[in-house]
C-alpha cells in the first residue's frame, strides 16, 4: 500500500513534442504528490506538485493530471526540449504538510533534437 | 525555492574509517529533515527521518548504529556512517521540509576503497 508505481521506465520523445510520465498508487490517504527532476550526479529538484482536491495543475510547460478514482496521476512536458532529458521521479505522501516521501521508480527521459 | 546544503560533495574514505555527511537550510528553519541513499539508476531509498532535539526515526532495515544522525540545530543536520565499507559506497541524499513543500539538497557522493 505503500507504493508508487511510475511508468514507462525511460521515454525518448523528439523535441517539441509532449512527454507523458504515469503513476499510480494503492493508498488513498496520500494527500500530496509531487514530481521531481533530477539530473545525473545531483539531487532531485521539485518541479510541480498537486494536492487532491484538483485535477490538474500547470507551471509553464510543466502540468501535473490527477485522476483520484483511478488513483494516478501524471505529468505532462509540452514542447520538450533537450534540455529537459533528465531522471524523472514522481512521489507521494500522506499527513498534513509533506511528510515523508514514497518515491517512484523513476523514468529517464531523452528529448532528441 | 528554498536552498539546502550539502557538504562535502563527494568524499573518499578508507574502509573501516567514518565519515560524516552535512545537511543544512540555508534560508529556512527544518525542524524536519529526511536522508535517503541512492544507488546509480535506481530510485531514491528513504533511510531515516531526522527530527531536531530528539532521536532520528530510521527505516526498517537501516542500521541505527552504523549510519548515525544527529540533528542538533534547526539548520543542521549530519550523517555519519561509521565504519564504512565498500558496499555503504553511494550517493546520500538530504532533504528539509519548509512549510509544505520538501526540497533536496545536492547529494554526496560517498566511495569507500
Amino acid at each position: 500500500q505503500q507504493q508508487v508505481k511510475q511508468s514507462p521506465q525511460s521515454l525518448i520523445v523528439q523535441k517539441g513534442g509532449i512527454s507523458i510520465i504515469n503513476c499510480a498508487y494503492e493508498n488513498t490517504a496520500f494527500d500530496y504528490f509531487p514530481w521531481y527532476q533530477q539530473f545525473p550526479g545531483k539531487g532531485p529538484a521539485l518541479l510541480i506538485a498537486i494536492r487532491p482536491d484538483v485535477s490538474e495543475k500547470k507551471e509553464g510547460r510543466f502540468t501535473i493530471s490527477f485522476n483520484k478514482s483511478a488513483k494516478q496521476f501524471s505529468l505532462h512536458i509540452m514542447d520538450s526540449q533537450p534540455g529537459d532529458s533528465a531522471t524523472y521521479f514522481c512521489a507521494a505522501s500522506k499527513g498534513q504538510g509533506a511528510q515523508k516521501l514514497v518515491f517512484g521508480q523513476g523514468t529517464r527521459l531523452t528529448i532528441n533534437p | 525555492g528554498a536552498v539546502v546544503s550539502q557538504h562535502p560533495s563527494w568524499v573518499i574514505c578508507k574502509s573501516g574509517t567514518s565519515v560524516k555527511i552535512e545537511c543544512r537550510s540555508l534560508d529556512f528553519q527544518a525542524t524536519t529533515m529526511f536522508w535517503y541513499r541512492q544507488f546509480p539508476k535506481q530510485s531514491l531509498m528513504l533511510m531515516a527521518t531526522s527530527n531536531e532535539g530528539s532521536k532520528a526515526t530510521y527505516e526498517q532495515g537501516v542500521e541505527k548504529d552504523k549510519f548515525l544522525i544527529n540533528h542538533a540545530s534547526l539548520t543542521l543536520s549530519t550523517l555519519t556512517v561509521t565504519s564504512a565499507h565498500p558496499e555503504d559506497s553511494s550517493f546520500y541524499i538530504c532533504s528539509a521540509r519548509e512549510g509544505n513543500t520538501i526540497y533536496f539538497g545536492e547529494g554526496s557522493w560517498l566511495t569507500v576503497v
